[in-house]
């Protein structure tokens, strides 16, 4: 069984300064893992993917992510914050043998001006 | 480049009434596609998935159903709503070939379903 876990339910970091959104997850295999943001009422953005290879994965407007394999994290980074990043993120997982991905329950992130 | 349609954008229905939510890809062939509930603005629960024309995998027993006519049209319907069935309806594509397991779904933009 496949399952994933957003710690957080809400973030708030200044604009400017560097964010973090939190995923764990748990699989049975080699996990493919991705990460969705999600603006008011509009569907998911895919922003980034971790398959295999390099641990810091760069995605889309200037967000990367780090896969860490012992502490089964896949954390979503961004070096300056923005406040149009302040928007719902999912992290999602889906193992070697699953069909369908799983989502977390969402972190809502606030960039304050 | 490959995008993906829904609609309408909003819904208000009464009690008792029918549903149809209608989603089309364009630009690539044979996906997989997928409809999801939102509730409150949070978790995604999966409702039905398709391999295929004719093909629907029903991930939750309720009150919905789901066709695949075409090979890029899901529908998604209900003879009569319940006030629980009011929630944000997205619909979603990937991949199902060669990379299927690394593929990210792409989402539409949603349906706002009310039952009243």
């Amino acid at each position: 069984a496949q399952s994933v876990a957003q710690p957080e339910d809400q973030v708030n970091v200044a604009e400017g300064n560097p964010l973090t959104v939190k995923c764990t997850y748990s699989v049975s295999g080699n996990p493919y893992l991705f990460w969705y943001v999600q603006y008011p009422n509009r569907g998911l953005q895919f922003l980034l993917k971790y398959i295999t290879g390099d641990n810091l994965v760069k995605g889309s407007y200037g967000f990367e992510a780090e896969f860490n394999k012992s502490q089964t994290s896949f954390h979503l980074k961004k070096p300056s914050a923005l406040v149009s990043d302040s928007a719902l993120y999912f992290c999602a997982v889906r193992d070697s043998s699953a069909r369908q991905l799983t989502f977390g329950s969402g972190t809502q992130l606030t960039v304050l001006p | 480049s490959q995008t993906i349609h829904q609609w309408p954008a909003t819904l208000v229905q009464p009690v008792g009434s029918p549903l149809s939510l209608e989603c089309t890809v364009e630009g690539t062939s044979n996906p997989n596609l997928y409809w999801y509930r939102q509730a409150a603005g949070r978790g995604l629960q999966l409702l039905f998935y398709s391999v295929g024309i004719g093909q629907i995998s029903s991930e939750v027993p309720q009150n919905l159903s789901a066709s695949r006519p075409q090979d890029r049209q899901f529908i998604l319907s209900s003879k009569k709503l319940l006030l629980s069935d009011s929630g944000f309806y997205l619909c979603a594509w990937s991949v199902r070939t060669g990379s299927a397991k690394n593929s990210p779904l792409h989402f539409g933009n949603g349906t706002r379903l009310t039952v009243t």
